[in-house]
């Protein structure tokens, strides 16, 4: 079973602009989950998104949105760039939302943002 | 706010040495989990715990949760090389993961 994929891989942007990541969930998996990973403040949740509906959201001001589609996969938009969205972004799958379900993580896409 | 603490931030041991690294809360948890992550990858579930004093054993490595759900523990018994990584914890309370910043393992040949 191919695992969670996540395009791109790397991104540079400037500052001001906006940003689409994509993230292809494990084959039957319908939960997604977004996370944002940087050395100062570590993992951190973005949203999550079932069937198609945002289930959660974290600590993240507007300029952060994702949406899924039928097929499951996401997409993370990020909007006006600024440096401190510098950081490596992390989606996971799962079964389910909600509860000690199993996430399986991809390998994120490192966003710098200059 | 619920913050997970995780001590201690690095650790860099000999191979066959024993540590332990721990999770704490002020914050009760319905589950926590433990992952490892490698660099340039995404983390990778190691175990979840659910039940207050539950220990759970995978290989070389034990894992505890605390009685009051509010902190948990990793055991590794005789490191090795291939046991280095990040070590991150997470609480899953509103359905949603809170990590704690983790620990940085060096397990020196």
């Amino acid at each position: 079973k191919a695992g969670v994929t996540q395009t791109p891989r790397y991104l540079i942007k400037t500052r001001g602009q906006q940003v689409t990541l994509s993230c292809s969930p494990i084959s039957g998996h319908r939960s997604v989950s977004w996370y944002q990973q940087t050395p100062g403040q570590g993992l951190q949740f973005l949203f999550e998104y079932f069937s198609e509906t945002q289930r959660n959201k974290g600590n993240f001001p507007g300029r952060f949105s994702g949406r899924q589609f039928s097929n499951s996969r996401s997409e993370m938009n990020v909007s006006t760039l600024e440096l401190g969205d510098s950081a490596l972004y992390l989606c996971a799958s799962s079964l389910a939302s909600g509860g000690p379900h199993e996430q399986y993580f991809g390998p994120g896409t490192r966003l710098t943002v200059t | 706010t619920q913050l997970l603490e995780q001590s201690p931030q690095f650790l860099s041991i000999q191979e066959g040495e024993n540590l332990t690294v721990y999770c704490n809360s002020s914050s009760v948890f319905s589950s926590l989990q433990w992952y490892r992550q490698e660099p340039g990858e995404g983390p990778v579930l190691l175990v979840t715990v659910v039940t207050g004093g539950e220990v759970k054993k995978l290989k070389r490595l034990t894992f505890q949760f605390g009685d009051a759900r509010k902190d948990s523990s990793l055991h590794i018994t005789a490191a090795q090389p291939g046991d280095t990584g990040l070590y991150l914890c997470a609480g899953d309370n509103t359905g949603k993961l809170i990590f704690g910043q983790g620990t940085t393992l060096q397990v020196k040949p």
